[in-house]
């Protein structure tokens, strides 16, 4: 069984000032791990995918995250937030590169500040 | 090109009633999952279909059912609803098993 852990439920922030949303992830088998964002009343957004490779990926918006297998972790981060980045950011895992069957976290909302 | 569409996107119902969502995939998406999201239990998967066969299921109870279509539209289907249906429901499509997943924007219900 898979299971994601997103450590804080909300992250208060500045404008301009650098974020990062933590995401740990725990399986028995090779894992497959994704950020969506949700805006106030709409879906989900893909952000980002690690699917295998460079354990970098650029997504988005700005957005990045760093995929380190010997902590299980996912973390998502941005340089210099804006206003508009203000939402719901749900980290997911699958174990298989089609993205099916998604085990999301419970979601950070992440809150920013003029 | 026209995203995934949910209809309708706002519902309420009554305890024991039942109800059946919509999903309409982007056009040449043969893929369809839905999702489950309430603030207790978060983001829960239903299940899938791709060319109107259901190949994954979550752990749901058999109150929750889908189909899919032969021009891939999906419906789901709640029986005998509880309060605790009460969620905001998420259908994504996808062309094939290795493309990007896009989300509608939900049909939210609530059973009173």
């Amino acid at each position: 069984a898979q299971s994601v852990t997103q450590l804080d439920s909300q992250v208060p922030v500045f404008e301009e000032a650098p974020v990062e949303l933590r995401c740990n992830y725990s399986s028995s088998v090779s894992v497959y791990l994704f950020w969506y964002v949700q805006y106030p009343n709409q879906g989900l957004q893909l952000l980002l995918k690690y699917l295998s490779g460079s354990t970098l990926v650029k997504g988005i918006n700005g957005f990045e995250a760093e995929f380190n297998k010997s902590q299980t972790s996912f973390h998502l981060r941005k340089p210099s937030v804006h206003i508009s980045d203000t939402a719901e950011y749900f980290c997911a895992v699958s174990e298989n590169n089609a993205g099916n069957m998604l085990t999301f976290g419970g979601g950070t909302r992440l809150m920013v500040k003029p | 090109k026209a995203g995934v569409t949910q209809t309708p996107r706002y519902l309420i119902k009554t305890r024991g009633q039942q109800v059946t969502l919509s999903c309409s995939p982007i056009s040449g998406h043969r893929s369809v999952s839905w999702y489950q999201q309430t603030p207790g239990q978060g983001l829960q998967f239903l299940f899938e279909y791709f060319s109107e066969t259901q190949r994954n299921k979550g752990n749901f109870p058999g109150r929750f059912s889908g189909r899919q279509f032969s021009n891939s539209r999906s419906e789901m289907n709640v029986s005998t609803l509880e309060l605790g249906d009460s969620a905001l429901y998420l259908c994504a499509s996808k062309r094939d098993v290795t493309d990007t997943q896009y989300f509608g924007p939900g049909t939210r219900l609530t059973v009173l």
